[in-house]
Order: C-alpha cells, then structure tokens, then sequence
C-alpha cells in the first residue's frame, strides 16, 4: 500500500464551478500537509500549507485535514482555466525532511 | 528575489553514461533536497544536502549520489544510467532551522531522457 494515494483523475469542470480534491494516507506520523500545483513540464509550486487537522483558506482555495480520518481535501472556489493543472498532495511526519506525494491530480476548467 | 534555479534544462544520455544536474537554492534557503519524478507520478525523494552532507536518504541506488558546495548549491550525479531514470529531476530548497515545518519550495526540473 502506498504511503499517499490520490487519484489521478482526469477531472474536467466548467469555469466557475466548485472543485474538490482529495488524498488519503495510512503513515498517522504525518503532521505537515501541503498541497502543490504543477503546470505542464514545470516544476510544483506551493499552494497550501497545513499542520495538523483543521482548515485553512487563502483566496479562492481552502484546504482541509481530517487527522482521524486521514484525509485531505483542497476546494477550489470559483475555478478559472488558469487553475487547469496537476494538483499533488503532500506530507511529512516531524522529525523528517522528506516530502510524500500523491501521484497528482490533472484537473481542466473548462471556458 | 531568484527562485530555485536548475540546469541544464534538458539532457539526453545513453545507457551506461553518467549524468551530472545542479540546482542554486532560493535566496536565504541552505537546504536542498532532490526528487525525481517519473512520468505520470508524483515526486519521489531521493536525498538531501545540509551543511554539505547527505542527511536523510531515500530508496534509491548508490548510483545516485550528490553534494552540496559552501555556497549551498547542490549536484546530483547519475551513474550507469538506465532506461528507467529518465524522469523529472526535481531541486527544492527550504531552510533547515523550519526545516520541521517541510515547506520546500521547487525548481522548474531537469528532464533527463536515457536512450
């Protein structure tokens, strides 16, 4: 079993709507949650910091961690072709310097 | 304010061949950590440079090895290349006083192609 999964999509949606992404993990020691964006050939780029449980919101993208659970979501509000991209969830337990990644999530706004 | 610099930006080599890749850290960053990404994958860890030593590794081959400069840029070195390193060759960079807090920021990649 994978550390972290998420699927991999592909996921398309008009422009506007409400997007949700998602990863699971099995490793409880993680504590540090991060989601990136990644364009086409580029590398990620840090959208969204979390420790430990609970939300947080910048802008139009709110993250959430659900410890018990072990799980994550990003929302993204409002979606715009320029949020067309790869999503990958990371993690890391304290103690640690490495990053965990989901596989990533394609995801197309469409216009 | 530079980013995370890489170079080069495309490299081709055959099997057998050896490959060496830098990366120049973010600006007040002294910590950096290399991951390759394979097609369709996310990112995985290879090692990270602090203090010019390797202080965590991950589940890569001796083939893989690296080294950080006084200056805090870092190579990572590819021997006997096989068909199956030809992926995304990622450089984040951070901090190691936050290191715990794992906010890595990333470069835009080396694509390395083996033939």
């Amino acid at each position: 079993q994978k550390e972290v999964e998420q699927d991999p999509g592909p996921l398309s949606v008009p422009e506007g709507a409400i997007v949700s992404l998602n990863c699971t993990y099995s490793n409880s020691a993680f504590q540090y949650f991060m989601w990136y964006r990644q364009y086409s050939r580029k590398g990620p780029e840090l959208l969204m910091y979390t420790y430990s449980s609970g939300n947080k919101e910048d802008g139009r993208f709110t993250a959430q961690v659900d410890k018990s659970s072990k799980y994550i979501s990003l929302f993204i509000r409002d979606s715009q072709p320029s949020d067309s991209a790869t999503y990958l969830c990371a993690m890391k337990a304290p103690g640690a310097n490495n990053l965990f990644f989901g596989t990533g999530t394609r995801l197309t706004v469409i216009p | 304010d530079a980013g995370v610099t890489q170079s080069p930006t495309h490299l081709i080599k055959t099997r057998g061949q050896q490959v060496t890749l830098r990366c120049s850290p973010k600006s007040g960053h002294d910590t950096v950590s290399w991951y390759q990404q394979a097609l369709g994958q996310g990112p995985q860890f290879i090692f990270q440079y602090y203090e010019e030593e390797e202080r965590q590794r991950g589940n890569f081959p001796d083939r893989f090895s690296g080294h950080q400069f006084p200056n805090y840029s870092s190579e990572l070195n590819v021997n006997a290349l096989l068909l199956g390193d030809s992926a995304l060759y990622l450089c984040a960079s951070s901090r190691w006083r936050t290191s715990s807090s794992g906010e890595q920021y990333f470069g835009p990649g080396t694509r390395l192609t083996v033939t």
